[in-house]
């Protein structure tokens, strides 16, 4: 079993939607929880950050983490066109998903 | 501009020709690495570098090699390419290596190997 889970997609959805991107993991030591965002032909940049549990807000995009269920949520309200790209959830710096690419289409 | 650069960015070649990507950082980090990244794989560490002069393997090293013998610059080094190693490869820096800092990821360099 791999240590992180990320259901690859691809993911489309209509220009407004709420999308939601999800992690999965099996190493309960896991404290640290990132999500990076990949644009087409272009390295992983850092979108969000978050330690422990809970939730963190950052204008439409908001970062869930439940240590209890190992899961991990990114979601975006009121989806752009710009938001198409690859997101990738990473755990404790090196653990990264497989990445969900994901279309909004205007 | 904080940054990571690597050239070339897209490389062909042919099997068995060494050849050397090139990586540096102007953020004064300490940790470096590479990965290589395939569809449905996602991104798979290659090497490491906790500091200069101090290296390490990740989880798929066969093939390549590195050195570290200056903090701002990590090339990565294929000896003898063969096509499984075509892929998209990036290096990527961060303060330290504790689990909790961003990596800074370079544009990646896309090879192909005939």
């Amino acid at each position: 079993q791999k240590e992180v889970e990320q259901d690859p997609g691809p993911l489309s959805v209509p220009e407004g939607a709420i999308v939601s991107l999800n992690c999965t993991y099996s190493n309960s030591a896991f404290q640290y929880f990132m999500w990076y965002r990949q644009y087409s032909r272009k390295g992983p940049e850092l979108l969000m950050y978050t330690y422990s549990s809970g939730n963190k807000e950052d204008g439409r995009f908001t970062a869930q983490v439940d240590k209890s269920s190992k899961y991990i949520s990114l979601f975006i309200r009121d989806s752009q066109p710009s938001d198409s790209a690859t997101y990738l959830c990473a755990m404790n710096q090196f653990y990264f998903g497989t990445g969900t690419s994901l279309t909004v289409i205007p | 501009e904080a940054q990571v650069t690597q050239n070339p960015r897209y490389l062909i070649t042919v099997t068995g020709k060494k050849l050397t990507v090139t990586c540096s950082q102007n953020m004064n980090h300490e940790y470096m690495s590479w990965y290589r990244q395939d569809p449905g794989l996602g991104l798979r560490q290659i090497y490491y570098s906790m500091n200069v002069e101090v290296t390490d393997k990740g989880d798929v090293p066969e093939g390549y090699k590195v050195s570290r013998k200056e903090k701002r610059n990590f090339p990565l080094i294929l000896e003898s390419p063969s096509p499984n190693q075509t892929s998209l490869y990036f290096c990527a820096s961060s303060l330290s290596a504790g689990g909790v800092y961003e990596q800074y990821f370079g544009p990646g360099t896309r090879l192909t190997v005939t």
